[in-house]
């Protein structure tokens, strides 16, 4: 089954650090870009972080720039999520998502076909 | 605030057709990226539901469908049913970010 599963979440206090993980599986992994976003308590979906199949290429919101650290496994088909310094306003479900992209009218287009059923963090004292 | 703009509510009877519209700006829509959405009910994963403004993939109805022109997109759904209740997200990407995907805020739709 094509799949992605997160885990990793919990509660923690403010400026603590917590690492999630997310876990491919009936699809070659290393194949895809893959992204991190998050949905706070009664909030719409927000955009967290990119990396490149290779790792290569990585980028953040700037909610989280210079606080977490997107990585992957290509060995273990994971990928990772290390937030540092973490703020009450980082409270949320976080969701991995598999990314599909393609050229279109001088643009690159990106979506996300697969995700996960996300993992909730909590932030406070 | 979202780079896209949504309304924050639709609703409509079964049976019905109800759109869901996603404003933007020179630096995403307007900058001719396309426009994708989904499809999402609390506790579960997100739903890709339409692909490249109009496209839906396998084993979503073609009772959903997506249009795009200008600054704008929108998401229409015909012969709603109970399951359709659910929120939708309209997602494209910014040149301004880098490229990055943005979202619009979210509609709630309710079937009543």
């Amino acid at each position: 089954e094509v799949q992605l599963v997160e885990s990793g979440g919990g509660l923690v206090q403010p400026g603590g650090s917590l690492r999630l993980s997310c876990a491919g599986s009936g699809f070659s992994f290393n194949s895809y870009a893959m992204n991190w976003v998050r949905q706070a308590p009664g909030k719409g979906l927000e955009w967290v972080s990119y990396i490149s199949g290779s790792s290569s290429t990585i980028s953040y919101a700037d909610s989280v720039k210079g606080r977490f650290i997107i990585s992957r496994d290509s060995a273990k088909n994971s990928l990772y999520l290390q937030m540092n310094s973490l703020r009450a306003e980082d409270t949320a479900l976080y969701y991995c998502a598999r990314e599909i992209g393609y050229d279109f009218s001088a643009n690159y287009n990106v979506y996300l076909d697969l995700w996960g059923q996300g993992t909730l963090v909590s932030v406070s004292s | 605030q979202s780079v896209l703009t949504q309304p924050p509510s639709v609703s409509g009877a079964p049976g019905q057709r109800v759109t869901i519209s996603c404003t933007g700006s020179s630096s995403n829509i307007g900058a001719d990226y396309d426009v994708h959405w989904y499809q999402h009910l609390p506790g579960t994963a997100p739903k890709l539901l339409i692909y490249a403004n109009g496209n839906r993939p396998s084993g979503v109805p073609d009772r959903f469908s997506g249009s795009k022109s200008g600054t704008s997109a929108s998401l229409a759904i015909t012969g709603l049913q109970a399951e359709d209740e659910a929120d939708y997200y309209c997602q494209s990407s910014d040149s301004s970010l880098n490229g990055d995907v943005v979202f619009g805020g979210g509609t709630k739709l309710t079937v009543l």
